[in-house]
């Protein structure tokens, strides 16, 4: 079964600052990944997935992630936030033999941009 | 083209009262799933279901029952609700290449 961490829950930033949220996994086989935001009051919406080729995914709203095999990673960033990527921002795992290709979520974490 | 809906968006229930949460798509889509999420655990899965007239349990499947018994419609029970369900509930529908998209959630309170 496969497992995902994510290593900050909250992370406040600087409206025009860099921002990294840190995502780790295990899996004993390859997986996919993927990032979803979480605005308030609303469902999930996909930023940016990996499933297989170039390692640097590029998403929606400036986000991009890199996929490291050897650490197990997936940390999504972002060079220049905006006061409109306030959310909470969810790391998520399937694998091709997972039954009915369930996602495994981290616990998310929450982003909070200062002007 | 409405996506995935979730019906009702808000409900306070009285611990032991029943309801069903109705999960309805319209994007023809085979997988179906129900998730909660609750503060600092993300959302774990509570059921799902890889066609019509099948379901399957997730993560957290107990004090939860699910139904699909039209491929648009996924359905979720609870027969005697605690105050453990508090939660928020989401739907989602499996897209191609393992991609999940999500209904807008329903939040359920129980006092």
């Amino acid at each position: 079964a496969q497992s995902v961490t994510q290593l900050d829950s909250q992370v406040p930033v600087f409206e025009e600052a860099p921002v990294e949220l840190r995502c780790n996994y295990s899996s004993s086989v390859s997986v996919y990944l993927f990032w979803y935001v979480q605005y308030p009051n609303q469902g999930l919406q996909l930023l940016l997935k990996y499933l297989s080729g170039s390692t640097l995914v590029k998403g929606i709203n400036g986000f991009e992630a890199e996929f490291n095999k050897s650490q197990t990673s997936f940390h999504l960033r972002k060079p220049s936030v905006h006061i409109s990527d306030t959310a909470e921002y969810f790391c998520a795992v399937s694998t091709l033999t997972t039954a009915g290709n369930k996602l495994t979520f981290g616990g998310g974490t929450r982003v909070l941009v200062k002007p | 083209n409405a996506g995935v809906t979730q019906t009702p968006k808000f409900r306070v229930l009285k611990t032991g009262q029943s309801m069903t949460l109705l999960c309805a798509q319209d994007m023809n889509h085979e997988y179906m799933y129900w998730y909660r999420q609750d503060p600092g655990m993300g959302l774990r899965l509570i059921h799902y279901s890889v066609g019509e007239g099948t379901t399957a349990k997730g993560e957290v499947p107990d004090g939860y029952n699910v139904s699909r018994l039209k491929k648009q419609n996924f359905l979720l029970g609870l027969e005697s609700a605690a105050p453990s369900q508090t939660s928020v509930y989401f739907c989602a529908t499996r897209l191609a290449d393992y991609e999940q998209y999500f209904g807008p959630g329903t939040r359920l309170t129980v006092t």
